[in-house]
Parts: structure tokens; sequence; C-alpha cells
């Protein structure tokens, strides 16, 4: 049973950089043609889609967000991460990290973390 | 202002059968891409309903069923039962915006 887990900072001053980590057990990283994504959710709100990379490292990222996201892959921890850079206090949000699977016509998440809580504020 | 919507909430009395409803656009939906639905109780990881329109993962009762048509797709739960009481949400792709999922609907089980 694969299983993920997101940690990092869950304080963020506004204008520095979220880092969170999705560390992924019961199964290789690398292995199938999975990819790996970022969803987070506002309170009150729904959820959106931030980003995904494949374990090759391309990335495609949300074009609202694109600018201020980078998502890279670590293979030899299993593990990947999420940067989100000049953050406001709208970023505040439960961030998810899931695996991702492409059906040839969408992608959907059949796995997912738990979600960890990170608030902008200084 | 989510791409795809669904009603804020529904409600049912146990047993009876209640649908959800997403609606896209000629981009998602329309374009033919496909739609997954999410179950989601707070404080837990969201957990996968329904992938590729209509199939269950194993361990999802068949109480839960999908369907699709045009830009619209929904989501129907029979037999009612208090452990469904949670939001749902339907996914899908978009030409411009990659992935995209609808508002949420929050099912109250009476």
């Amino acid at each position: 049973q694969v299983q993920l887990q997101e940690s990092g900072p869950r304080l963020v001053k506004p204008s520095q950089t979220l880092s969170l980590t999705c560390t992924v057990s019961g199964g290789s990283i690398s292995s199938g043609s999975y990819y790996w994504s970022w969803i987070r959710q506002p309170a009150g709100k729904g959820l959106e889609w931030i980003g995904r990379i494949y374990t090759s490292g391309s990335t495609i990222y949300n074009p609202s967000l694109k600018s201020r996201v980078t998502i890279s892959i670590d293979t030899s921890k299993n593990q990947f991460s999420l940067k989100l850079s000049s953050v406001t206090a709208a970023d505040t949000a439960l961030y998810y990290c899931a695996r991702t699977r492409w059906t040839g016509g969408s992608f959907y998440f059949d796995y997912w973390g738990q979600g960890t809580l990170v608030t902008v504020s200084s | 202002q989510s791409v795809l919507t669904q009603p804020p909430s529904v409600s049912g009395a146990p047993g009876q059968r209640v649908t959800i409803s997403c609606t896209g656009s000629s981009s998602n939906i329309g374009a033919g891409y496909d739609v997954h639905w999410y179950q989601h109780l707070p404080g837990t990881a969201p957990k996968l309903l329904i992938y590729v329109n209509t199939n269950r993962p194993s361990g999802v009762p068949d109480r839960f069923s999908a369907s699709q048509s045009g830009t619209s797709a929904s989501l129907a739960i029979t037999g009612l039962q208090a452990e469904d009481e949670a939001d749902y949400y339907c996914q899908s792709y978009d030409t411009s915006l990659s992935v995209v999922f609808g508002g949420g609907t929050q099912l109250t089980v009476l």
C-alpha cells in the first residue's frame, strides 16, 4: 500500500518561500508510469492543483502559479518537493501531495497524503 | 471560482439515493476529458471514488456510480449511509488550465 507524507515548516513569513517535501513509502517513486503532484486547499475553499513532476524530472505547473512554483524529485530518497516563492496570506492552505496517473484522457490522483496546513503570517 | 461547478450541498435520508452534478464546458468535460470523483472527510486524505468516468477502485462499494454526458457529469450514491457524509469533488482536465476541480459538494445524511 502506497503512502505519502507531507513535511515542512507550518509557518512561513510573507514574501518568503514555502518549502514542502513529500515522502513516498510502500513503493518506489521511480517505478511505474506515475506522476507526482501537489494540490492545495485554502480554508473553506475547493481543491487547487499546483503542479506535477515525472520521475524523469519533467514538470507541468498550474498556469496561475507557474511563475512562483518549483517541483523537484529525489529518487534516491523516494521524495518529491514543492517550493512556492513570494508567498502571501492567499497561499495559506492545506497542502497535499498525491500520486498521479495519466489515463490518456486526463490525470487523476489515486493516493494522497494526509495534508499539512501551512500558514503565511508575519 | 472553480472551473467545474458543483452544488455546494446536497442531503438525503439513510437508504435514499442522491446525485451530485458537475458542470464543465467545452474546454474540459465537453472536450472529452475524463472525469474523476473524490470523497473527502475533513482531516483525512481525500479518497479516489471514481476514475475515468465510471470506474470504481477496489474497495469502493457499488453504491457509488457516475455518468457523463456532454459538458456535465454526475455522481450517484444509492442506499445512503451515515458514513457517506463527506465532501465530494469532481475533477477533470482542461485545455487551458490543465487539472481542474469542482468546488466540492457537502453531503449531509439526515
